[in-house]
């Protein structure tokens, strides 16, 4: 199993809007997107999931091209609290197995 | 209120003496596993269960047990635990209908091993 890929680090100010950009080159047919969020000494917690085009929640919208060999996930609008670590992870449909997180990107806010 | 509760939080223990980790879900979800986290490291697979007496290996399996007698548990056990399993180890479940497919975590569990 492929990891997906992702910046390491990412840096930005309260109140702008956030794109943080996955690369899985080599997803399947059956595969689909899903993000996660992890604060310090917290287990991550879902964000949002996506299989292609757009979908949004009340957190995060994900955006995912026609070839679906990359997905970006944009949070509006962040505060401060929206720091922590943020990961991508490619699944695929009714074949929950081994799970393979990648390194997961650092959001900094700052005021 | 769904949850995934793992226990204990915090436990310091010294090598070579057996030790458990429980993980329980309130959830019904055919799916649960275990994971480390070191930093530099990521979240590492140690081991997943597809359903009640199935269990298969994850990607760092070594020094670590599982078992799945129950559907809503499923426990970590250290048989003889050594220093360099000194981690933050996280329990999640998940249903597996796909579309509708999200893992919930528990709190974690810190372990030292000296």
């Amino acid at each position: 199993l492929a990891k997906t890929t992702q910046p390491i680090s990412m840096d930005s100010y309260e109140g702008q809007e956030v794109n943080i950009t996955c690369s899985h080159n080599n997803i399947a047919t059956n595969d689909y997107i899903t993000w996660y969020q992890q604060f310090p000494s917290q287990g991550p917690r879902f964000i949002i999931q996506g299989y292609k085009t757009k979908v949004t929640n009340e957190v995060a919208s994900l955006f995912i091209p026609a070839d679906r060999k990359s997905s970006t996930l944009s949070l509006p609008r962040v505060s401060l609290s929206d720091t922590a670590v943020y990961y991508c992870l490619k699944r695929t449909y009714s074949s929950a197995s081994k799970i393979i997180f990648g390194s997961g990107t650092r959001l900094s806010i700052r005021p | 209120e769904a949850q995934v509760t793992q226990n204990p939080r915090y436990l310091i223990t010294v090598t070579g003496k057996k030790l458990t980790v429980t993980c329980s879900q309130n959830m019904n979800h055919e799916y649960m596993s275990w994971y480390r986290q070191d930093p530099g490291l990521g979240l590492r697979q140690i081991y997943y269960s597809m359903n009640v007496e199935v269990t298969d290996k994850g990607d760092v399996p070594e020094g670590y047990k599982v078992s799945r007698k129950e559907k809503r548990n499923f426990p970590l056990i250290l048989e003889s635990p050594s220093p360099n399993q000194t981690s933050l180890y996280f329990c999640a479940s998940s249903t597996t209908t796909g579309s509708n497919e999200k893992l919930f975590f528990g709190s974690g569990t810190q372990l030292s091993v000296l």
